[in-house]
């Protein structure tokens, strides 16, 4: 099983700041790694997809980076709205995985 | 628009069984792989199982391996998850949510909003 691990777990951050999260695959998975952004009580949210591929109607100031082992989730200039949990996914071999999650507050 | 909602959440016993339902809307079902995503209360996603897009392939994590089915009937454009030997660690809420088209791996694009499946005496 490839396991995903995220750093920060959590990271309490000022509004324009930029922010930057990392998941670390145990092993390579190519460029098959995808973002995701939960808010309490709301399903989870696609940001990112194949490491850096942009999602439509996504905000342009996330970004994605990385391929075979590291890989980078990027906010640029952080708004308030951007309070949530962040998950890294695996689709690169079964069983597919997830990061265990980067919470962000915002101060 | 893409809609998935799930049902068939609620209070069973140990050793219990329980069907998930996740019915599709907005999208033409049977081109699209599916998974089954869960989420312990104030825990983390983890992945559960997915099905191929004619229902012909399936896979499943370890811990539900033997005691979980993932089926889907696609005229019904519905998607299914057979929980048997139900314990107390499968309590969380099952999200439904719908993969790649046409082909494995690939990002999970929409969720549905969740059932809760709660395992407890």
């Amino acid at each position: 099983e490839i396991v995903l691990t995220q750093s920060p777990d959590f990271q309490s951050v000022t509004p324009k700041e930029k922010v930057t999260i990392t998941c670390r695959a145990s092993q390579s998975i190519g460029s098959s790694l995808h973002w995701y952004q939960q808010k309490p009580d709301q399903s989870p949210k696609l940001l990112i997809k194949y490491a850096s591929q942009s999602i439509s109607g996504v905000p342009s100031r996330f970004s994605g980076s990385g391929s075979g082992t590291d890989f980078t989730l990027t906010i640029n200039s952080l708004e308030a709205e951007d309070a949530a949990t962040y998950y890294c996914h695996q689709s690169s071999s079964l069983p597919e995985t997830f990061g265990q999650g980067t919470k962000l507050e915002i101060k | 628009e893409v809609q998935l909602v799930e049902s068939g959440g609620g209070l069973v016993q140990p050793g219990g069984s329980l069907r998930l339902s996740c019915a599709a809307s907005g999208f033409t079902f049977s081109s699209y792989w599916m998974h089954w995503v869960r989420q312990a209360p104030g825990k983390g996603l983890v992945w559960v199982s997915r099905i191929n897009s004619d229902g012909s392939s399936t896979s499943y994590a370890d811990s539900v391996k033997g005691r979980f089915t993932i089926s889907r009937d696609n005229a019904k454009n519905t998607l299914y998850l057979q929980m048997n030997s139900l314990r107390a660690e499968d309590t969380a809420v099952y999200y439904c949510a719908r993969g790649r088209v046409g082909a494995r791996g690939g990002a999970i694009d929409y969720w549905g909003q969740g059932t809760l499946v709660t395992v407890s005496s």
